[in-house]
């Protein structure tokens, strides 16, 4: 059974770069046709749809965070990574990193959640 | 930005059937791609609950079951339980943003 879990910093400063990484457990990140994602939710709110990475390695991204969104893949820590940079207050919000299944893909796995607060 | 849009809330009484509405436009539901729904309880990551427009994952009751005609999409859940209060959200993808794009989501009440 696929597990995701997400880990990093719980508290990053404006103008910074927030990371955070999705380990994979249960099976190979880069087996199979999955979209690894990302998706935020601020609290009291909806989705977000941040990104996603495919298992050959390409990318696409929210048009609204395209600029300073990346994500990247990690085959041989079978780890997906989220970088977002130059955060404000409204980057504050709880991270979940998800499986994208099937086309066009459902999340059908998804990590626990981490919540990312921009504070000074 | 694209998106597709829930009403912000719904109630029904335990028993009752209740639908929550997904409406789209011609990038996402209405260029004929699959719609999926998530029910999210208080607290927790959300859960698939629908995939490909009326597809039930394993272990999800039949009482839930989704269409969609046209531009717009719908989730029906029968046979209304307490523990079916939650948050639900539709998602799709939109040609117009090459990627995924989700409803506003819809709290549902059980009375």
């Amino acid at each position: 059974q696929v597990q995701l879990q997400e880990s990093g910093p719980g508290l990053v400063k404006p103008s910074q770069t927030l990371s955070l990484t999705c380990t994979v457990s249960g099976d190979s990140i880069s087996s199979g046709s999955y979209y690894w994602s990302w998706i935020r939710q601020p609290a009291g709110k909806g989705l977000e749809w941040i990104g996603r990475i495919y298992t050959s390695g390409s990318t696409n991204y929210s048009p609204s965070l395209k600029s300073r969104v990346t994500v990247s893949l990690d085959t041989f820590k079978n780890q997906f990574s989220l970088r977002l940079t130059s955060v404000t207050a409204a980057d504050t919000a709880v991270y979940y990193c998800a499986r994208g299944s099937g086309w066009p893909y459902s999340f059908d796995v998804w990590g626990q959640g981490t919540m990312v607060t921009v504070s000074s | 930005q694209s998106g597709l849009t829930q009403p912000p809330s719904v109630s029904g009484a335990p028993g009752q059937r209740v639908t929550i509405s997904c409406t789209g436009s011609s990038s996402n539901i209405g260029a004929g791609y699959d719609v999926h729904w998530y029910q999210q309880l208080p607290g927790i990551a959300p859960k698939l609950l629908i995939y490909g427009n009326g597809n039930r994952p394993s272990g999800v009751p039949d009482r839930f079951s989704g269409s969609n005609s046209g531009t717009s999409a719908s989730l029906a859940i029968t046979g209304l339980q307490p523990e079916d209060e939650a948050d639900y959200y539709c998602q799709s993808y939109d040609s117009s943003l090459s990627g995924s794009v989700f409803g506003g989501g819809t709290k549902l009440t059980v009375l």
